[in-house]
């Protein structure tokens, strides 16, 4: 069964570091997710992507962070300079198309991003 | 704006009994709702979802889900828990006009064998 894969499973880094979180979405999807959830929290919408660009962002995306798909597989999230409240889990997800009436995101095992 | 309440941070019971998960929503027309099931170090799996049609859905894993628009609630529920069902689950809803998934506060399921 397809699958949503993420990379690194952890990653730590200083205050101030930029990071890149990785996704593999599933193959013939075609809208993308970043989420997060902060140690004892609720998950969080985090952004939204289709056709190459940003359709939806909540307010904590702010300008230090930008995704990207540089190619037809990969699907990325950068923080350029990160801050201790960017300790979170980040998951990707992904969704098929309205053609095929799939209405749920499948999410993938999530980045364990921590500041230090 | 968007909202899902789940009432009990956790829900305790004994295997072979029925188990109940408890969620409310609020959204601006008509809702899509989603459950989803988290086990340690591991992603959010998804069970079932309510768009439209009957009232009770069914899902993976012998888990269905009752949709009462009066209430606004989407209870997650499963005739006989097994242990193995212990895990965080969440409650999951999204506009019809929208896109984004908007999360309970996760519920603990506990079943004692």
């Amino acid at each position: 069964e397809p699958e949503v894969t993420q990379t690194p499973s952890h990653q730590v880094t200083q205050m101030g570091q930029e990071v890149i979180l990785r996704c593999v979405p599933i193959s013939n999807h075609l809208y993308f997710y970043w989420y997060r959830q902060i140690l004892g929290q609720k998950v969080e919408f985090l952004v939204s992507f289709y056709n190459n660009e940003i359709s939806e962002k909540s307010e904590i995306f702010d300008d230090q962070f930008s995704v990207e798909r540089p190619d037809g597989s990969n699907f990325t999230l950068k923080i350029r300079s990160t801050k201790l409240e960017d300790s979170a889990m980040y998951f990707c997800a992904s969704r098929g198309s309205r053609i095929g009436s799939s209405y749920e995101q499948y999410f993938g095992p999530g980045t364990r991003l921590t500041v230090t | 704006a968007q909202s899902v309440a789940q009432p009990e941070d956790q829900v305790n019971v004994a295997e072979g009994n029925p188990l109940t998960v408890k969620c409310t929503y609020s959204v601006s027309g008509n809702p899509y709702l989603f459950w989803y099931v988290q086990y340690p170090n591991r992603g959010l799996q998804f069970l079932l979802k309510y768009i439209t049609g009957d009232n009770l859905v069914k899902g993976s894993y012998g888990f269905e889900a009752e949709f009462n628009k009066s209430q606004t609630s989407f209870h997650l529920k499963k005739p006989s828990a097994l242990v193995s069902d212990s895990a965080l689950y969440f409650c999951a809803v999204r506009g019809a006009a929208g896109n984004k998934l908007t999360f309970g506060g996760g519920t603990r399921v506990l079943v004692k064998p």
